[in-house]
């Protein structure tokens, strides 16, 4: 099983919609969670930290559930400029383990 | 802004050259990492340091090298290159003993061995 699974899409929404995803990890005692952006051939760039509580930077909001060991986000009021695919982040100890990313077009 | 520069954007080499490559940072981070990304499987960790001459191997060290003589300067070397190396690389530094803290990434490296 893998560390971290996401589901690849492709998500394909018009701007202004809502769009969620979740990704799924093995490892019970996973730290931290990130979400990442990555641009096609680009490097990949922090979008947001996940915390316990759930939390918000202005359209993305992201959830933990470590109960059932997942997290999500979620991109409200959808900007071309959001299609990348984006990649789910764990740690525990030194390993960050990364997904092999959900990819999301937003379409005018 | 961190800043995490990779030595090369775009690189060709031949099977069996011993190939460098060299990512530097300039936040005075304490952890930098090697990463291979490939499609449909993600990026995969090739060694770590956590400290200036120390490393650590990640889940494919195989066929790699890496040293880190200064704490801004980490090095990944292909002993004998091979065209299963051809990948993407990605260079990461990071702040935190702890490694609670997001990682910071260069921009790339796309080799290729022919």
């Amino acid at each position: 099983r893998k560390e971290v699974e996401q589901d690849p899409g492709p998500f394909n929404v018009p701007e202004g919609a809502t769009v969620a995803f979740n990704c799924t990890y093995s490892n019970s005692a996973s730290q931290s969670f990130f979400w990442y952006r990555q641009d096609c051939r680009k490097e990949p760039k922090l979008l947001m930290s996940v915390y316990s509580s759930g939390n918000e930077d202005g359209r993305f909001t992201a959830q933990l559930n470590r109960a059932s060991q997942y997290i999500s986000l979620l991109i409200r009021d959808s900007k071309l400029s959001d299609s990348a695919t984006y990649l789910c982040v764990v740690n525990w100890g030194y390993k960050l383990s990364f997904g092999a990313g959900t990819t999301v077009t937003v379409r005018a | 802004d961190v800043k995490v520069t990779q030595s090369s954007r775009y690189l060709v080499k031949r099977t069996g050259e011993k190939v460098f490559l060299e990512c530097v940072q300039d936040m005075d981070h304490e952890n930098m990492f090697w990463y291979r990304q490939d499609p449909g499987l993600g990026l995969r960790l090739i060694y770590f340091s956590y400290d200036v001459k120390m490393k650590e191997k990640g889940d494919i060290p195989e066929g790699y090298s890496v040293s880190r003589e200064k704490k801004e300067r980490f090095s990944l070397i292909l002993e004998s290159a091979s065209t299963n190396q051809t990948s993407m690389y990605l260079c990461a530094s990071s702040y935190d003993r702890g490694f609670s803290q997001p990682q910071h990434f260069g921009d790339g490296t796309r080799l290729s061995i022919l």
